[in-house]
């Protein structure tokens, strides 16, 4: 699988969109790129995932680039409750292990 | 709306006892997995499930078993308990391996003494 590489740590003002960034530049054509996040010591939570195609769900929507070497996690408008960890992961299909990284840690700001 | 649920949410054991892990989950998932997560690491896959009757070692299966008797359940065993195996023990499952994503439960912590 694809090594992922994300910014350590992010703030953003709560109700302002929040842009989380990614770069998977190994990733190949039949991998998918998953966002998941940890609040605090609670179990990951899946957001959201995408093959090539940008993809938007009740919760956020992804960016995938063209070349799909980088990605972009958008929560439109976050919240005191969006402040967690977030993992960008690049998946193989056929993967039964997830290789989390140590993820940006994104504080919302009141 | 329960989806992946695990008990006990903590526990206390001392060296050499053993004891069970279950998760639980109502999405008729195939695929089961048991991972564990120490601080400062990421996680690291123990053992997982492909379907009712199956298992197959993970990353670090040592001192663990595991059983999928029911296609909704799939137990973690401990049979003698180190302070090594101090960990937050989280169980997930998915539909499929790759393509669907793996949905997580809120964790079991164990503590050994």
């Amino acid at each position: 699988d694809a090594k992922t590489t994300q910014p350590p740590s992010m703030d953003c003002a709560e109700g302002r969109a929040a842009n989380l960034p990614c770069n998977h530049s190994t990733i190949s054509g039949n991998e998918y790129v998953y966002w998941y996040r940890q609040i605090h010591s609670q179990g990951p939570q899946y957001i959201i995932h995408g093959l090539k195609n940008n993809e938007t769900n009740e919760m956020a929507s992804l960016i995938i680039t063209e070349d799909r070497k980088s990605s972009t996690l958008i929560l439109p408008h976050a919240t005191l409750r969006d402040t967690a960890v977030y993992y960008c992961i690049v998946i193989h299909p056929g993967t039964y292990k997830y290789i989390f990284g140590t993820g940006t840690r994104l504080k919302v700001l009141a | 709306n329960a989806g992946v649920t695990q008990t006990p949410k903590f526990r206390v054991l001392k060296t050499g006892q053993s004891m069970t892990l279950l998760c639980a989950q109502d999405m008729n998932h195939e695929y089961m997995y048991w991972y564990r997560q120490d601080p400062g690491m990421g996680l690291r896959l123990i053992h997982y499930s492909v379907g009712e009757g199956t298992t197959a070692k993970g990353e670090v299966p040592d001192g663990y078993n595991v059983s999928r008797l029911k296609k909704q359940n799939f137990l973690l065993g401990l049979e003698s308990a180190a302070p090594s195996q101090t960990s937050v023990y989280f169980c997930a499952s998915s539909y499929e391996a790759g393509r669907q994503p793996q949905h997580f439960g809120d964790g079991t912590r164990l503590s050994i003494l």
